[in-house]
């Protein structure tokens, strides 16, 4: 299957500073990748597509200022937590389609775990 | 735009013992369903999904059932395991957006 791969796998900083995530896909091209948002004990909750090439769409509520996402290449998504607070600790997962035309089956990296102190 | 509820958000069973998970989802033109199992920090597993052409499928232990009238669809766990112990999430997509909207999770606890 598809390997989706991101990194870090946890990061801890202050509050106040930025932090980016990387998520790649490893052996496939991926022109859409899925950033997710996951708290203790919660679902995955969907914060934005990105589109490479062009901008991410965010999902409702979540602040593009905050949460800036670049997809500058086929394989590489990175999600940027700007000005990083205490709230946005949490686990940080991506994901992307597999090349299977149309499965509808998303491949998942491993996550990336924030705690802002 | 795409709701899905999950139920029960606990499920404790004695080993060997059938676990259902079920969920409903709102939107009409959902038609891909897929079961995931996440363990405790790890990423979600998929273990099973379903499309919307097909009323069940089944994976050895596993099987999931979809309702599309009733907009339902549900996880069977059969013989249950300890090592199936774990939080499934249920999800549902549409079309070839691959955006998946998760349910909010059942935490599956399977006695020894």
């Amino acid at each position: 299957g598809a390997v989706v791969s991101q990194h870090p796998s946890w990061v801890i900083c202050k509050s106040g500073t930025s932090v980016k995530i990387e998520c790649r896909s490893l052996d496939f091209q991926a022109t859409t990748m899925f950033w997710y948002r996951q708290f203790p004990k919660q679902s995955l909750m969907l914060m934005a597509t990105s589109n490479e090439g062009s901008k991410a769409t965010y999902e409702q509520g979540v602040e593009k200022d905050k949460f800036l996402i670049n997809h500058a290449s086929l394989t590489l998504s990175t999600l940027t937590v700007t000005s990083a607070h205490p709230e946005d600790s949490s686990f940080y997962i991506c994901s992307a389609p597999g090349q299977a035309a149309n499965t509808g089956e998303l491949f998942f990296g491993e996550g990336s775990r924030l705690t802002v102190l | 735009g795409e709701n899905v509820e999950q139920h029960p958000s606990t499920l404790s069973v004695q080993e060997g013992d059938s676990a259902v998970i079920k969920c409903t989802y709102s939107d009409s033109a959902s038609n891909y369903f897929p079961w995931y199992k996440q363990e405790l920090g790890k990423r979600p597993q998929l273990i099973i999904d379903i499309r919307s052409n097909v009323g069940e499928k089944k994976d050895q232990r596993i099987a999931v059932t979809l309702n599309k009238t009733a907009k339902h669809f549900s996880l069977h766990i059969t013989e249950t395991q300890p090592e199936d112990s774990a939080v499934y999430f249920c999800a549902a997509s549409k079309g070839s957006s691959y955006k998946l909207i998760f349910g909010s999770g059942t935490r599956l606890l399977v006695r020894p």
